[in-house]
């Protein structure tokens, strides 16, 4: 299996669940990324992973705690979402941190919250 | 405030039109901008990127054209086809892994 690869594909969740998106890539990329797609909104960038560290958190609340424990699994833990979080989320991964690598995206995990 | 600004927000051209699609940044720091295909239920695709030190990047049918006076560049689909019909995002980077993203154009090509 090559690529960028997002399970689940949908996920509907109250908003007193607990559970996680996971993504993997078999590229043997350094640098992971969490984005949020929303409707009618740029791309919004939430988590950056660097070698396994953590190295950008883009304000995004706590109840998003991502996790990264190697360079080739990333997971983000969700856990008393709002319904406005309800959005696509991409995972992505590029060669290297920084010098402007080219980023490969997943298809994503549509979740909806009720 | 958007670090990058996209337009249109859609666009219908027939089969064969060159569809352009336009993107424009203020931070003159930014120094590489990537155009991203996405179709629906899949993520975003890279297409075509370009660096400031060149006006114009050519792959097969897709164009970007770079005005760097303007702070602008823009994508040109020539001899478009049914299967471009997809949604187009424009990027803007400045060194490091944060990427700033436009807020997309749906395009869709009349056969």
């Amino acid at each position: 299996e090559t690529g960028v690869t997002q399970t689940p594909r949908h996920l509907v969740m109250g908003m007193t669940n607990k559970k996680s998106l996971k993504c993997e890539q078999h590229l043997g990329h350094n640098a992971m990324y969490w984005y949020k797609q929303s409707a009618k909104k740029p791309l919004e960038l939430m988590f950056v992973y660097n070698f396994k560290e953590q190295t950008e958190n883009n304000s995004v609340p706590s109840r998003f705690s991502p996790e990264c424990p190697n360079s080739s699994h990333l997971f983000l833990h969700l856990h008393t979402l709002q319904p406005e979080d309800s959005a696509l989320y991409l995972c992505a991964s590029s060669q290297e941190p920084g010098g402007n690598q080219p980023q490969h995206f997943g298809d994503g995990t549509r979740l909806s919250i009720l | 405030q958007q670090q990058v600004k996209q337009s249109p927000q859609s666009l219908i051209v027939q089969k064969g039109g060159i569809p352009i699609i336009n993107c424009a940044y203020e931070n003159t720091a930014f120094d590489y901008f990537p155009w991203y295909q996405q179709f629906p239920g899949k993520g975003p695709a890279l297409l075509i990127a370009i660096r400031p030190d060149v006006s114009e990047k050519k792959e097969g049918r897709f164009t970007i054209s770079f005005n760097k006076s303007a702070k602008q560049f823009s994508l040109h689909i020539m001899d478009s086809q049914p299967g471009d019909s997809a949604t187009y995002f424009c990027a803007a980077s400045r060194g490091g892994n944060q990427f700033y993203f436009g807020t997309g154009t749906s395009l869709t090509v009349i056969p």
